[in-house]
């Protein structure tokens, strides 16, 4: 069975720019989440979707934004670039028709986004 | 707002040695996950608690969770170079009916040969 999968792998960017990553689940898996991770603030929950419904949302400006396709990939979108916003970003599915924090979550191997 | 800690923060241990990690949260829950990291990968899934006094063992790590007292600890035995690495808790916001996981600052574990 095929693990998540996150394109791109790298991604360099400049301030101002916007950027989109992409996270495909493991087959049959209808819960996707996002996570950013920085040295200083680790591991941080960004949202959650199921279902293509973002069920829940983390402490993050409206920059942040995400969305969920009716074949369970996800995207998620970083307007007006932050140097800040450079971190690894990390997306997890859950099992199939199960919730995130109810059973366990599979990591993809992430995005590395540097902000110039 | 469920919180996350875990002590020590870093932990330098010597080949054979025992050593036993923390991780304590704020708010109820019954959803502990403990993860690994290793420099520049992803995170990989140790193990899922899911009930007060689970216990779980793989090789020389075992964890155990205690709802009531919101602790969960990750214990080493006899450490060997391999399992350098992060080891990060995370716990089940059970205010969102566990949709949304929270983790905690991860131990950078070093073990010295």
């Amino acid at each position: 069975k095929a693990g998540v999968t996150q394109t791109p792998r790298y991604l360099i960017k400049t301030r101002g720019q916007q950027v989109t990553l992409s996270c495909s689940p493991i087959s049959g898996h209808r819960s996707v989440s996002w996570y950013q991770q920085t040295p200083g603030q680790g591991l941080q929950f960004l949202f959650e979707y199921f279902s293509e419904t973002q069920r829940n949302k983390g402490n993050f400006p409206g920059r942040f934004s995400g969305r969920q396709f009716s074949n369970s990939r996800s995207e998620m979108n970083v307007s007006t670039l932050e140097l800040g916003d450079s971190a690894l970003y990390l997306c997890a599915s859950g099992l199939a028709g199960g919730r995130v924090g109810f059973n366990e979550q599979f990591f993809g191997p992430g995005t590395r986004l540097t902000v110039l | 707002e469920l919180k996350v800690e875990q002590n020590p923060l870093f932990l330098s241990m010597q080949e054979g040695k025992n050593y036993t990690i923390y991780c304590n949260y704020s708010t109820t829950s019954d959803r502990l996950y403990w993860y690994r990291q290793d420099p520049g990968k992803s995170l990989e899934s140790l193990f899922v608690l899911l009930s007060n006094g689970a216990v779980k063992q793989e090789g020389r790590l075992m964890a155990s969770l205690d709802t009531k007292a919101r602790l969960s600890t990750l214990h080493i035995t006899a450490a060997v170079h391999d399992l350098s690495a992060t080891y990060f808790c995370a716990v089940g916001d059970r205010g969102t009916s566990y949709d949304k996981v929270i983790f905690g600052p991860g131990t950078s574990l070093s073990v010295i040969p």
